[in-house]
């Protein structure tokens, strides 16, 4: 199947700096992305919806302010946690859908940190 | 609204048990069903698919069938291994729609 990287696996920052993850998908070209958030035992959220060249569709509740997404590529979709704090700890995963295909395909996730 | 509700965990089985996760729908219009598999510590990997009725979607000893009377995609696995455990999402989308709707997840434990 379809590889999408996501970069890094794990980050710890201190409150108050801005953190960036970056999603790729490596062998195809991904019109559209999605970041998802995951609680500890709990099911994935959708926090937006990533597309290439035009601003992100964000779900209700997202501070867009805050999670700031950039899909300046077909291949590259980056969030970036801006002035971090101990409440954004979470695992951050995006994933995108290759246009050829049916299913959607996951990066292996951010563990974020906030200290 | 569309939803998918997923047999509530957790799952505790000895390893070769008979496994069945339960997944039913609700969906406006006639979705694909996925069921995503969640190592620890890892993001989703795509389990298997079923993009209509009566289709079975198989992989890795897994299978699941579509059922649209009963609007229904139940995981099952004959004979349960260690390295199955993990966190089972099934998930939905619509044909001309971008999004998945996901689960709430299933977390499986499979005892040596």
């Amino acid at each position: 199947g379809a590889v999408v990287s996501q970069h890094p696996s794990w980050v710890i920052c201190k409150s108050g700096t801005s953190v960036k993850i970056e999603c790729r998908s490596l062998d195809f070209q991904a019109t559209t992305m999605f970041w998802y958030r995951q609680f500890p035992k709990q099911s994935l959220m959708l926090m937006a919806t990533s597309n290439e060249g035009s601003k992100a569709t964000y779900e209700q509740g997202v501070e867009k302010d805050k999670f700031l997404i950039n899909h300046a590529s077909l291949t590259l979709s980056t969030l970036t946690v801006t002035s971090a704090h101990p409440e954004d700890s979470s695992f951050y995963i995006c994933s995108a859908r290759d246009p050829g295909a049916t299913e959607a395909f996951f990066g292996q996730g951010t563990r974020l940190t906030v200290v | 609204g569309n939803s998918v509700t997923q047999m509530e965990g957790p799952v505790t089985l000895s390893e070769e048990a008979f496994l069945t996760i339960n997944c039913t729908y609700t969906a406006t219009g006639y979705p694909s069903l996925f069921w995503y598999v969640q190592y620890p510590g890892e993001g989703l990997q795509l389990l298997l698919k079923a993009t209509k009725a009566d289709d079975k979607g198989s992989n890795k000893g897994f299978e699941a069938t579509y059922r649209k009377e009963t609007t229904s995609f139940h995981l099952e696995k004959g004979s349960v291994q260690v390295s199955d455990s993990a966190v089972y999402f099934c998930a939905l989308r619509l044909k001309g729609a971008q999004k998945l709707v996901f689960g709430q997840g299933t977390r499986l434990t499979i005892n040596p």
